[in-house]
């Protein structure tokens, strides 16, 4: 069975950091590039970050650029997001999805998702 | 960004119906599109890429359409399991998505 299960969300105050992780499981991480989509609350998705499947290419949206940071460990099958610098507007499901082919295309496989709240 | 304007926001519909949901792109995006399914707590689904290619297990009740700015998402005749909200995704440039559009129950 293919799974993809985020960690890590929390409560978080503005200013604060958080490490999420995504562990992957029934197929071959290492050949799949990697999303972060987020979603606030009543909201739309939101794409945040890609990865390639050798971590050696990465995108980022302007609302995160420079304060996020995806990472990825292809020998633990785990994906990383460093949110540095968080804002209230960062509250949000995050999901880790994998692409299904490259660095761009549609996501065929979703984790659960994991809640990160940002609020004083 | 390349914005994606979905319509409508809201459609309700009875079981047996045709739906159609619509997607508009700010610019051509050829047929790098994607669309999902997504109920209620949990993950989007994914049922469409490459604008009109089934994913593999979805219903052929679902079907996908169109390229450069106009897409089209339909069901041809809605089931119960059916409802629920869907969101339309461009890949030409980084991924954007469409606001959603929710499928009640009429």
């Amino acid at each position: 069975q293919v799974h993809l299960v985020e960690s890590g969300g929390g409560v978080v105050l503005p200013g604060g950091s958080l490490r999420l992780s995504c562990a992957a499981s029934g197929f071959i991480f290492k050949t799949y590039g990697m999303y972060w989509v987020r979603q606030a609350p009543g909201k739309g998705l939101e794409w945040v970050t890609v990865i390639r499947f050798d971590g050696n290419n990465k995108d980022y949206a302007d609302s995160v650029k420079g304060r996020f940071t995806v990472s990825r460990d292809n020998s633990n099958n785990t994906l990383f997001l460093q949110m540095n610098s968080l804002r209230v507007e960062d509250t949000a499901v995050y999901y880790c999805a994998r692409v299904r082919s490259g660095t761009s295309d549609g996501a065929d496989i979703w984790g659960p998702g994991t809640m990160v709240i940002v609020s004083s | 960004d390349i914005q994606m304007t979905q319509s409508p926001s809201t459609l309700s519909a009875s079981i047996g119906d045709r739906v159609t949901i619509t997607c508009r792109a700010s610019q051509s995006v050829s047929d790098w599109v994607a669309w999902y399914q997504q109920k209620p707590g949990t993950a989007p689904k994914l049922l469409i890429y490459k604008a009109s290619t089934l994913q593999r297990g979805v219903s052929s009740r679902f079907s996908g359409s169109g390229s450069g700015t106009d897409f089209t998402l339909t069901i041809s005749s809605l089931q119960s399991d059916d409802f629920g909200t869907y969101h339309c995704q461009q890949y030409r440039r980084n991924p954007t998505f469409g606001q959603g559009t929710k499928v009640e129950v009429k």
